[in-house]
């Protein structure tokens, strides 16, 4: 198993392009979410999904969009890219609410 | 406002050294607090507790649970330099969005030889 595979893991943007941050995990986690971590500030979350179909906003999702046409892939989109988007963003699965969760190795994103 | 807040912020000890971190919240609804280990990429995975007073063990690392004064701690014994990482709790609520994480700002520990 691969467990939480992200990519790209690093990337340079300049302001106002667009990118999509992959997601997917092949151990059949009907749970989702994203999360960017700054320096010294913890892990917030953007979105999340709770199975194929299902998406919901996070505490900091502007700016952000999702999708989850399959349980396998949660892809996060950045649309016109702005400074303050530089972080490393984190995607992780779980099983189910009694299971700790999986995280993907991150993607460091720069925007200049 | 829930929040997760972590003690202390960063920590240098040597090889050998026992060592407690902190973890004190204040979550609506609470359901379990989750223990973390950051090296260089992804957090992994150490301990999830939803019951006060029952110690959970891995090799030289424990965390306990309170549930009346809301804090957790998580101990390491005779450190090795392998334990320098950031070290992330965090907790979860009921209802919300399912599981939902708020995360401490993490302790970052040090282990010198």
């Amino acid at each position: 198993n691969a467990g939480v595979t992200q990519t790209p893991k690093f990337r340079i943007l300049k302001i106002g392009q667009s990118m999509t941050l992959q997601c997917t995990q092949d151990m059949n986690h009907n749970y989702m979410y994203w999360y960017r971590q700054d320096p010294g500030m913890g892990l917030k979350l953007i979105y999340y999904s709770v199975g194929a179909g299902i998406t919901d906003k996070g505490e900091v999702p502007n700016g952000y969009n999702v999708s989850r046409s399959t349980t396998e892939d949660f892809p996060l989109r950045l649309e016109l890219a702005a400074p303050s988007q530089t972080s490393v963003y984190f995607c992780a699965s779980r099983l189910g609410t009694n299971y700790g969760y999986t995280f993907g190795s991150g993607t460091r994103l720069t925007v200049v | 406002e829930d929040k997760v807040v972590q003690s202390p912020l960063s920590l240098v000890v040597h090889e050998g050294d026992t060592v407690t971190l902190n973890c004190s919240y204040e979550v609506t609804n609470f359901r379990s607090l989750l223990w973390y280990k950051q090296e260089k990429k992804a957090p992994t995975f150490l301990f999830m507790l939803t019951s006060s007073g029952i110690e959970k063990k891995s090799g030289r690392l424990s965390s306990i649970l309170d549930k009346k004064e809301l804090f957790s701690i998580l101990n390491i014994t005779a450190t090795q330099t392998g334990d320098s990482a950031i070290y992330l709790c965090a907790a979860s609520y009921y209802g919300g969005s399912q599981g939902n994480l708020i995360f401490g700002k993490g302790t970052k520990l040090s282990v010198k030889p």
